[in-house]
């Protein structure tokens, strides 16, 4: 199996580019998916595919992909942006084998 | 609109038991996968257990294999997790999530059913 290395946070003003990294040796074969999940709510998928992004998810939210490391770039980050940020992938070693990143809690100062 | 909703979540002493159920609405819920993921306080995401649209297929997290079972009644659109000897590493926030193209990613998630092992 593979791991998933996120930084455990980032800080940013409002208004300013966050930039959240997610780094696997095996990245350049998958596909990586981010969650917003915010206290006492339920995760919310954010992109899919390394860079798509669902219904309903603000253009400012957008994902790239460069080799081993996959990042999630917030433009004109907002307050309610406030969260923990997940990726996620797949090991690939069995029938159905989800991993997840660490997380990366993400202020707003 | 898509709704999960788990419950069943508790108190529950070490080596115990307990049944989670996800009532599932507003989508073709037996054309689905659909998965539990937990969270451990203080840590991160983990992907505990997964089970087909129809119910034959089903796979576990190593940490929970032999423990955890999962299931689904698609008369009633709702989706279980089994869990057998707890231990206090089970303490988590369990969610129920919908897998859109059984890739392995989640498009909708329930908002969580705590699950507290203590003596």
């Amino acid at each position: 199996s593979f791991e998933l290395t996120q930084p455990p946070s980032v800080s940013v003003s409002p208004g300013q580019t966050a930039t959240i990294t997610c780094s696997g040796d095996a990245l350049p074969k998958k596909y990586v998916y981010w969650y917003q999940h915010k206290p006492g709510q339920a995760p919310v998928l954010v992109i899919y595919k390394g860079s798509e992004r669902p219904s309903g998810i603000p253009e400012r939210f957008s994902g790239s992909n460069s080799g081993t490391t996959v990042t999630l770039t917030i433009s004109g980050v907002q307050a309610e942006d406030e969260a923990d940020y997940y990726c996620q992938s797949t090991d690939g070693s069995g029938i159905y084998d989800v991993i997840f990143g660490g997380g990366t809690k993400l202020s707003v100062l | 609109e898509v709704q999960l909703l788990e419950s069943g979540g508790g108190l529950i002493h070490p080596g115990g038991s307990l049944r989670l159920s996800c009532a599932a609405s507003g989508f073709s819920f037996s054309a689905y996968t659909m998965s539990w993921v937990r969270q451990t306080p203080g840590k991160g995401l983990e992907w505990v257990s997964y089970i087909s649209g129809s119910g034959v297929t089903t796979n576990y997290a190593g940490s929970v294999k032999g423990r955890f079972t999962i299931s689904r009644d698609n008369s009633k659109n709702t989706l279980y997790l089994q869990i057998n000897s707890l231990r206090a590493e089970d303490t988590a926030v369990y969610y129920c999530a919908r897998d859109p193209l059984t890739t392995g990613y989640f498009d909708f998630w329930g908002q969580g059913t705590l699950v507290t092992v203590s003596a």
